[in-house]
């Protein structure tokens, strides 16, 4: 599965969109882009995935460029309870691994 | 309901101990796995399952074992618990290994 590299931390304005980024340089042509987040150390939860195409959910969105080399998670209007460490990962869809990376501490301040 | 359970939340544990961490899913979930959290960093896989009977080892297997009888039920045993295993599991699972995976609360774990 293709390695990940995200900031290590950003802050956000409550009520601005959260922008999170995430490069996969070498990301295979069947692996798809996933985005966990982890509140407080609490168990991760699934916020979208997607392979080339934008994907919105409830959520967020998730923004693909082109090439496919990097990703950007949006939260549209964040709130303090986005506050959390989000995972970007990178695998082949049906594949048995979710690897997690150090992810990104995103910190929503009011 | 309840998603996935995960039991004891907190435990602790002398060297040399054994003891099993329990996970269960009712969700009908095919797919479940485990995972152990260190403090600052991410997950790693432990050991996953694709169905009743069928279990393999992922990222850091050694010093775990598990079995899947059931569908619904996913134990990891620590035969002889050692501080380097300290730390925080987590259980999850999903429809299949490309879907959604659902995690427990997690088992935090202190081994002295």
């Amino acid at each position: 599965d293709a390695k990940t590299t995200q900031p290590t931390s950003m802050d956000c304005a409550e009520g601005r969109a959260a922008n999170l980024p995430c490069n996969h340089s070498t990301i295979s042509g069947n692996e798809y882009v996933y985005w966990y987040r982890q509140i407080h150390s609490q168990g991760p939860q699934y916020i979208i995935h997607g392979l080339k195409n934008n994907e919105t959910n409830e959520m967020a969105s998730l923004i693909i460029t082109e090439d496919r080399k990097s990703s950007t998670l949006i939260l549209p209007h964040a709130t303090l309870r986005d506050t959390a460490v989000y995972y970007c990962i990178v695998r082949v869809e049906y594949g048995n691994k979710l690897v997690f990376g150090a992810g990104t501490i995103l910190r929503v301040k009011s | 309901n309840a998603g996935v359970t995960q039991t004891p939340k907190f435990q602790v544990l002398k060297t040399g101990q054994s003891m099993t961490l329990q996970c269960a899913q009712d969700m009908n979930h095919e797919y479940m796995s485990w995972y152990r959290q260190d403090p600052g960093m991410g997950l790693r896989l432990i050991h996953y399952s694709v169905g009743a009977g069928i279990t393999d080892q992922g990222e850091v297997p050694n010093g775990y074992n598990v079995s899947r009888s059931t569908t619904e039920d996913f134990p990891l045993r620590l035969l002889s618990a050692a501080p380097s295993q300290t730390s925080v599991y987590f259980c999850a699972s999903s429809y299949d290994p490309g879907t959604e995976a659902f995690f427990g609360q997690g088992t935090r774990l202190t081994v002295v």
